[in-house]
């Protein structure tokens, strides 16, 4: 299986501030489709999870233009900017390139 | 606005069994795969089954197959899955969502499976 590997617990972030979370795979997810099938979500506290980004780069539906995602191949970044109180959560990255589909463990924002 | 619902979950013995149910709206049910994810408390996310639109086709991790078997009805608009042979490890909160080549769009409220004697 496909193996994401996420940093438990990011850098505490200021209100305003830029945060980045990491997510690295143990495979490229590079899909012969051309593709890279790398999603994001986000868990808030009590709540389901939400998608925020599908295929590195693309919001999803309602999604503030905050949320951005980049990378490539193994490495990828959700990038929040600016931050704002309510991004508390733990953001998971998912892969969708092989079977079974991946989550990573997740990472949990926490403001200073 | 697409809404997800699902029920019964609750404390179940090893070894017994459980049938979780989902009641979709706000979209066309049948048009859409869907799917089950689960969380085990305090714990990441894992994918257990998804099932095509039509329901010929099904999909298992390896550690749920030949004990889970995910169903629908598209004239009720309902997701199923019927858990057996219970096992402490399939303890956790499980998850309906509407399954789009595996990205995982729409999420219901969850149930919580507990697995315990």
């Amino acid at each position: 299986d496909v193996v994401l590997t996420q940093t438990l617990v990011a850098q505490p972030v200021r209100l305003g501030d830029q945060a980045s979370i990491s997510c690295r795979s143990s495979q490229s997810l590079v899909h012969s489709d051309g593709h890279t099938y790398l999603e994001w979500y986000l868990q808030k506290p009590g709540q389901s999870p939400q998608l925020l980004i599908y295929e590195v780069s693309n919001r999803f539906s309602g999604v503030p233009d905050r949320f951005s995602g980049s990378g490539s191949g193994t490495d990828f970044t959700l990038t929040i900017d600016p931050v704002e109180a309510d991004d508390t959560a733990t953001y998971f990255c998912q892969q969708s390139w092989n079977d079974p589909n991946t989550f990573g463990a997740g990472t949990k924002l926490e403001l200073k | 606005e697409v809404q997800l619902v699902e029920s019964g979950g609750g404390l179940v013995q090893p070894g017994r069994s459980l049938k979780l149910s989902c009641a979709a709206s706000g979209f066309t049910f049948s048009n859409y795969y869907m799917a089950w994810v689960r969380q085990a408390p305090t714990k990441g996310l894992e994918w257990v089954a998804s099932i095509t639109n039509s329901g010929g086709s099904t999909y298992y991790r390896d550690s749920v197959k030949g004990r889970f078997t995910i169903s629908r009805d598209n004239a009720k608009s309902t997701l199923y899955l019927q858990m057996d042979s219970l096992r402490s490890e399939d303890t956790a909160t499980y998850y309906c969502t509407r399954d789009s080549s595996y990205r995982f769009a729409y999420w219901g409220q969850g149930t919580l499976v507990t697995v315990s004697s």
